[in-house]
């Protein structure tokens, strides 16, 4: 089955610094990436994903690539707020038609003021 | 977006008794949903994929007997936790699949959860 590694396990950044996780995947037959953005005991929000047949999408501070060949996709947050702070799932879809996701392993993200 | 719902948030239960968690989908019809377990600082673990009118299923290792899904409608499915034990303490999250949107229809859309507490 699919296998997604997420890095790093945590990640802290200044203020209006750049973020950026790593995720990878084994599974070449994977075609949809969703990023997730976890709040201290509240449910994981979908903040942006990306389709297989894209190499990189960007909304506002917010932007995903992938690297199919590699099987590799990050996530990078620019100009970071104190508000960014909590943790962030990837997921990888192994198939489209169940909508199934494989989550990596998370990452807290601390952004200080 | 799409608006999915859990009920309890919170429940606190004996050993040996059981819960019944639910899952709904407010806006849309929900073919497909999916039952989480989170334990603290961790990942989604996926426990189970729960058709509408057909047998849920399990991931490995989750014992389909002691956790109990029904998906009786569209929008609505059920985990029941038979039989809990401590070690059953976890938060339990829900999602939904919404069909709307064609082709691309793999997004999920996650429930609040629910803290489940066995004493």
């Amino acid at each position: 089955g699919e296998n997604v590694e997420q890095h790093p396990s945590t990640l802290s950044v200044q203020e209006g610094d750049s973020a950026v996780i790593k995720c990878t995947y084994s599974d070449s037959a994977s075609n949809y990436f969703p990023w997730y953005k976890q709040e201290l005991g509240k449910r994981p929000q979908l903040i942006i994903d990306i389709r297989s047949n894209v190499g990189e999408k960007k909304d506002q501070r917010i932007a995903v690539t992938l690297n199919k060949t590699a099987k590799h996709f990050s996530l990078h947050i620019t100009e970071t707020q104190p508000e960014d702070s909590a943790v962030y799932f990837c997921a990888a879809s192994i198939d489209t038609n169940a909508g199934k996701s494989t989550f990596g392993d998370g990452t807290t993200l601390t952004v200080k003021p | 977006g799409a608006v999915v719902s859990q009920h309890p948030s919170r429940v606190i239960c004996k050993s040996g008794t059981s819960v019944k968690i639910e899952c709904r989908s407010l806006d849309f019809q929900a073919t497909t949903m999916f039952w989480y377990r989170q334990f603290p600082k961790q990942s989604l673990m996926l426990m189970a994929t729960s058709n509408e009118g057909s047998k849920a299923t399990y991931e490995q290792g989750v014992e389909k007997d002691k956790f109990l899904i029904n998906h009786a409608s569209l929008t609505l499915s059920t985990l029941t936790v038979t039989s809990a034990h401590p070690e059953d303490s976890s938060f339990y999250i829900c999602s939904a699949r919404d069909p709307s949107g064609g082709a691309y229809t793999d997004t999920q859309y996650f429930g609040p959860g629910t803290r489940l507490t066995v004493l």
